[in-house]
This record gives structure tokens, sequence and C-alpha cells, in this order.
């Protein structure tokens, strides 16, 4: 089945530093990816819907200054957390959208847990 | 956009049949439900995807009644590996918007 790739699996930074986290299709084309986030004990939250070629759809609330969305090719997409700071460490998770004939799948990274210090 | 409405939480023993019902009253014509199952720090992964009726595959059955309104994940002589949170997904067929909203979800607890 399709497989998508997210990296890295966990990052601890200091805070005011920015981090950069990579979501990859290894073997479909995603014209469209996701971006959630994840509390402990919590449901996924969407944050934003990149689409390649054009600029990301943020959901209420979610800052798209801090969250830098860019989806520049068919297999790749980064959120980049800017300036980071102890209330954005979370579980952030990606997914990509395969589409087929009959029907359409979701499939989602491995996550990545960020750590702000 | 569909809200989903599952239980928050179930418990079941090693072999027994686990039936998750999700409740989804303003699904729409052209939406489709899909469970995934999340063990923790993991992304969520696929179970099964339907439309109407049932379907099965080698993990789980799906259920979904004429109305479609509600659909139930139902997993076969569970394990303990089972234990996970279960979420259902309506997601809008051939749509570009793609908000996939996810429910609470149903954390399952298989005990021996």
């Amino acid at each position: 089945g399709a497989v998508v790739s997210q990296h890295p699996s966990w990052v601890i930074c200091k805070s005011g530093t920015s981090v950069k986290i990579e979501c990859r299709s290894l073997d479909f084309q995603a014209t469209t990816m996701f971006w959630y986030r994840q509390f402990p004990k919590q449901s996924l939250m969407l944050m934003a819907t990149s689409n390649e070629g054009s600029k990301a759809t943020y959901e209420q609330g979610v800052e798209k200054d801090k969250f830098l969305i860019n989806h520049a090719s068919l297999t790749l997409s980064t959120l980049t957390v800017t300036s980071a700071h102890p209330e954005d460490s979370s579980f952030y998770i990606c997914s990509a959208r395969s589409i087929s004939e009959t029907n359409e799948k979701l499939f989602f990274g491995s996550g990545t847990q960020l750590s702000v210090l | 956009l569909a809200k989903t409405t599952q239980p928050i939480s179930m418990d079941s023993y090693e072999g027994q049949e686990v039936n998750i019902t999700c409740s989804h009253n303003n699904i729409a014509t052209n939406d489709y439900i899909t469970w995934y199952q999340q063990f923790p720090s993991q992304g969520p992964r696929f179970i099964i995807q339907g439309y109407k009726t049932k379907v099965t595959n080698e993990v789980a059955s799906l259920f979904i009644p004429a109305d479609r309104k509600s659909s139930t994940l139902s997993l076969p002589r569970v394990s303990l590996s089972d234990t996970a949170v279960y979420y259902c997904l309506v997601e809008n067929y051939g749509g570009s918007q793609g908000n996939l909203i996810f429910g609470k979800g149903t954390k399952l607890s298989v005990k021996p």
C-alpha cells in the first residue's frame, strides 16, 4: 500500500528556534496533504490543508506565520514551526491523499514528537 | 461537514468480537466512511472504508445501514494488540477541499 514518510520522528529544540518537519509520499503523488497536531490523550486536530503549488489553507485559530507550510512538489510537504515555544510541544502528524480509479484513501505519516525546552 | 460521534471507550477480552458504532447523521451523498486505528505515538492506520451496505477485508468488517447515518466497525476475535484508539471519519469523495475532521475516537482496551 501507499507509504507516507515523515521526518524526523522526534525533535528537541530550544525555545525561539525553528523546526522543520518533512512529509513525503513515497509511491504516489499527493496533490493534497494535511497537517495535524495531537496533544496527549486527545484526538487529532487539523491544522492546515497543503495544496501543491498553492498556499496552504489554515484552520481557524492556527497561526499561518508561525506554522509555515510549503508543498513545492507532488511528493513533499514541509511544516516549519517558527520561533517555537514550549506550548508548541506536541505530536505533529501529516497525511496524504492517494487517489485511484476506484477510491480515495488517506495515508498518515508516523508522526513527529516535538519537545520545546 | 459531517460530524461523527463514537463511544469514548470500550473494553473487551481476547477472542471476542468487538463492534464500534459511529453516528454521522448529516452525511452527504458524496461522503464515504473510513475507519482508522491509532497506537500511541504513531500516525493513524487505515483499517477499512465503505459507502453503503457491508464491506469486509482481512482485518475487519464495516456495516453501513441504508440511511448511512451510522456505521459499525466489527473486529472479529480481538487480541491484546488491538488495544488502540479507533476513529471513524466521513470523507468527501472527489472533494478538493478535504477538510478531514477527526472526532474523539473510541479507545478500545482488550484484556487477557
